[in-house]
């Protein structure tokens, strides 16, 4: 059964810095890793989705890489704010055909200060 | 706007209710998910649905029950034989486009049964 787990599971850093959030999973199996933010109380927001074939994803700010062969994935985030203060999830789809379901890391709780 | 609405963001009941839970996507997803979330657990998969008419359990299905008449809509009841029920609860749904499967999420209900 594929397990996901995030390291550290609270991080907290001053603004400015660039910073390093850890996934690692133990089946390499995969269809697709996906990181998503979630504010307290709130619902989960995708951030980036980095299919099997690629090695990383970009969006401003972020960028997600993927190594399949290792079990790991890192989301970075260049030039912290405060804004960014958030729980950071990763989650794996493993690749079967048809719709499957996700499993969850219990995520990395980010304070940045300013 | 396209997205996931769930309703109501508060849910109060007394202990041996039954309780329905709405969710409803205007994405033309086809699968839909219920997830609960505790603290320090991370999320759990409740009851998922490929297609309407059909759903499978997930791994905590036990207490709860869904329907999925509609493409929209994937309502949740969480029924008297859930032992715990007080929980923030989740809804998503997901559609496969180019080899994607992203899973967008709701906003969330948070139940308390005293």
């Amino acid at each position: 059964k594929q397990e996901v787990t995030q390291i550290p599971a609270a991080l907290s850093v001053p603004e400015g810095e660039n910073l390093v959030l850890n996934c690692s999973f133990t089946d390499s199996a995969i269809y697709n890793l996906q990181w998503f933010r979630q504010d307290p109380g709130k619902g989960l927001t995708s951030l980036l989705l980095i299919q099997s074939s690629q090695r990383e994803q970009t969006s401003g700010r972020l960028n997600a890489s993927l190594d399949k062969s290792s079990g790991r994935s890192t989301l970075y985030i260049a030039a912290s704010q405060p804004g960014d203060s958030a729980t950071y999830l990763c989650a794996a789809l493993p690749s079967h055909s048809g719709y499957s379901t996700l499993t969850f890391g219990k995520g990395t709780m980010l304070l940045v200060s300013p | 706007d396209g997205g996931i609405t769930q309703s109501p963001k508060y849910l109060f009941r007394k202990e041996g209710q039954n309780v329905t839970l709405s969710c409803e996507q205007n994405l033309n997803h086809d699968a839909m998910y219920w997830y609960r979330q505790d603290p320090g657990q991370g999320l759990r998969l409740i009851y998922y649905s490929q297609i309407v008419n059909d759903f499978q359990k997930g791994d905590i299905a036990e207490g709860y029950s869904v329907s999925r008449e509609k493409k929209e809509s994937f309502p949740l009841t969480v029924t008297s034989a859930q032992k715990n029920p007080t929980a923030f609860y989740l809804c998503a749904s997901s559609l496969r486009d180019r080899g994607r499967y992203e899973q967008y999420f709701g906003p969330g209900t948070r139940l308390t049964v005293t």
